[in-house]
């Protein structure tokens, strides 16, 4: 069974300081492991996903994610917080399920950025 | 850019009434997905469809029913609304394996009184 646990509900950095949101998943396969995004009142943007290439995944906007088998974690990280990088962000898993591969959500962290 | 249109932003309807959520997508798509989104719960995923007059259960299908007649349009049901139905409710669609990402529409703010 897939699952994936967001170690965080709520993140605040100051603009300007580095990001850090935590992802650690469960999958009885090599998982397919994705980072998106919902900016207020708007859909949720694929961030970047890692497919079991290189485990140091860039995404957009200056984010990156490294996979971690042994820790079995995919955290999220940016250098430097920028004020519109406040959003929502969410962790997801793949999984084959049924006929279909679907994902699994994580519950989201909050990321505020303080001026 | 692939486009998942929500037919409506924002739906007030009264508890009881039959709620019929609509979705399309305009990139020829096989997969589409009905989410909810709860504050802190995440996505829960209600049903999919992998193909024209496909459908599946997902985790929390309990009050609502889908509909899909064509390949780009994606119909979700309530059949009797009710209050813990109020929610923001995600239509997503994907081309083969879900390692392709999802594109998502903008979402439909359910509020039944």
């Amino acid at each position: 069974a897939q699952s994936v646990t967001q170690l965080d509900s709520h993140v605040s950095v100051s603009e300007g300081t580095p990001v850090l949101l935590r992802c650690n998943y469960s999958s009885s396969y090599s998982p397919s492991l994705f980072w998106y995004v919902q900016h207020p009142n708007k859909g949720l943007q694929l961030l970047l996903k890692y497919t079991s290439a290189a485990t140091l995944v860039k995404g957009i906007n200056g984010f990156e994610a490294e996979f971690k088998k042994s820790e079995t974690s995919f955290h999220l990280t940016k250098p430097s917080a920028h004020m519109s990088d406040a959003a929502e962000y969410f962790c997801v898993v793949s999984a084959v399920y049924s006929s279909a591969s679907k994902i699994i959500f994580g519950s989201g962290t909050r990321l505020s950025i303080r001026p | 850019d692939v486009k998942v249109t929500q037919s409506s932003r924002y739906l007030v309807k009264r508890t009881g009434e039959k709620v019929f959520l609509e979705c399309v997508q305009d990139m020829d798509h096989e997969n589409m997905f009905w989410y909810r989104q709860d504050p802190g719960l995440g996505l829960r995923l209600i049903y999919f469809s992998y193909d024209v007059k496909m459908k599946e259960k997902g985790d929390i299908p309990e009050g609502y029913s889908v509909s899909r007649e064509k390949k780009e349009r994606f119909s979700l049901i309530l059949e009797s609304a009710s209050t813990n139905q109020t929610s923001m409710y995600l239509c997503a669609s994907s081309f083969g394996q879900a390692e392709d990402g999802y594109t998502f529409g903008s979402g439909t703010r359910l509020t039944v009184v």
